[in-house]
């Protein structure tokens, strides 16, 4: 158990749709990064976030956001969903940002649109 | 643009050890390297890092090149539960962890 917790771990949605993944960091990590991984697709970055403030921004769509908030949770808005968009979003966080930091990864998220 | 370059797939015998290569021929000298792993279903989890020593935990060992242009991960017993994917990854100030294509070890009984 790497001690990020990542729900829903499973969702099922329409095209055109709208869904909200929700990331909680480990106690204590200030650092939270979104990952996608299509099938036989890399792990693609998104986004980065840091106490509260966005980071970096890495392969991310307009029909994408995110935020994290002041407990230092974060969720990943996905809107107008595309059969495409049916991948593995995975959330990680670290203590800070940096080169000699270690990430953890949480499970997470199936998301299938039909 | 590629910083790291892994061979794509590897083989290993059970209970044997396992090197995997990572070439990072345009390393810059304020450049960690990091190691992660990927199982099959699960969330990628870290390995190990170095920056200029080699470096071991219980996990594995990293060899660093002198001229830090290449380096090995070392599975010192490989086992089933070792096959996965592992990604050499480079970082350097704030930088994000950005994974390449990575090696996918394959462990045979």
């Amino acid at each position: 158990d790497s001690g990020v917790t990542q729900t829903p771990k499973h969702l099922i949605t329409a095209t055109g749709q709208r869904v909200t993944l929700r990331c909680s960091p480990r106690s204590g990590d200030l650092s939270v990064y979104w990952y996608q991984q299509s099938l036989d697709q890399g792990l693609q970055f998104l986004i980065q976030y840091y106490n509260g403030e966005e980071r970096a921004k890495g392969n991310i769509l307009e029909r994408f956001s995110a935020q994290q908030f002041p407990d230092l949770h974060s969720e990943l808005n996905l809107s107008s969903l595309e059969l495409g968009d049916s991948a593995l979003y995975f959330c990680a966080s670290s203590v800070i940002s940096g080169q000699s930091t270690e990430a953890f990864f949480g499970q997470g998220t199936r998301l299938t649109v039909v | 643009d590629a910083k790291t370059t892994q061979p794509n797939s590897m083989e290993s015998n059970e209970e044997e050890p396992v090197h995997l290569p990572c070439n990072h021929s345009t390393i810059s000298g304020t450049d960690y390297i990091h190691w992660y792993r990927q199982l099959p279903s699960q969330g990628p989890e870290y390995v190990i890092h170095g920056l200029t020593s080699n470096v071991n935990n219980r996990m594995a060992s990293l060899a660093i090149a002198e001229d830090r242009k290449s380096s090995t991960l070392i599975l010192h017993r490989a086992t089933l539960r070792d096959a996965a994917v592992y990604y050499c990854i480079l970082i350097s100030g704030n930088t994000p962890l950005v994974f390449g294509k990575g090696t996918r070890l394959s462990v045979i009984a």
